[in-house]
């Protein structure tokens, strides 16, 4: 059972424009969600993360929205670099410590 | 830098011959992760340590073992390598236990081979 989904499996966008990479959990219990970067040959890094008490946290070029209510999380990027290119991974924190990942999303930014 | 650091990067082993991965730290984290990921599928958590207690997956194989000697290093032992097993493993660190502001770090992985 998936309790976080990701359910394109690929995006592309050309560069300069939005890119915006969706999740969708189904435990309510989940309180923290991340969002993290996977390029190929290395480990995913932390991108981004928002708490479940607010609904949009921003840095920089990357923001996540968080709708409770749906149980839906999108990440925005604007404006997109090629550099962006790589595998991006949503993941929710429930009790403790421990992370329940999406399948990812592989984002490809054409120049 | 501080770091996760897995080694080997790649391991070739044969079908049945126990093989030893190893991760190492200098972020003097307490919780070390061991995850495994098949291609195009999520990171699965095997088990974790947080400093010496050991915690597993329910559903984490037997055939899956770890040891954490000291602080800064973790080993994931697979005791009879089946083709099945052939993924990415990937090592993380994290900052003490519910720390919602202190991510998880990663390691850049080992891909485990089965011939």
């Amino acid at each position: 059972d998936q309790q976080v989904k990701q359910n394109s499996p690929s995006l592309s966008v050309q560069e300069g424009r939005i890119s915006i990479l969706n999740c969708d959990y189904t435990n309510s219990m989940f309180d923290y969600f991340l969002w993290y970067k996977k390029y190929p040959a290395e480990g995913p890094t932390f991108l981004i993360s928002i708490s479940s008490i607010k609904d949009k946290n921003e840095d920089g070029r990357f923001t996540v929205f968080l709708n409770k209510s749906a149980k839906h999380l999108s990440l925005h990027i604007v404006p997109s670099q090629p550099g962006d290119s790589a595998v991006y991974f949503c993941a929710a924190h429930n009790a403790g410590n421990m992370l329940t990942f999406g399948g990812g999303t592989r984002l490809m930014v054409k120049p | 830098d501080a770091m996760v650091i897995q080694n080997p990067r790649y391991q070739v082993t044969q079908f049945g011959k126990p093989v030893t991965l190893s991760c190492s730290q200098t972020l003097n984290h307490n919780v070390m992760y061991w995850y495994q990921q098949k291609s195009s599928q999520a990171p699965k958590l095997l088990f974790h340590y947080y400093d010496k207690d050991f915690n597993n997956e329910a559903d984490t194989p037997d055939n899956f073992q770890s040891r954490r000697p000291n602080t800064s290093f973790c080993f994931l032992d697979i005791r009879s390598p089946g083709l099945g097993d052939a993924a990415m493993y990937l090592c993380a660190t994290s900052f003490g236990w519910g720390v919602r502001n202190q991510p998880q770090h990663f390691g850049d992985g080992t891909r485990l081979s089965i011939l």
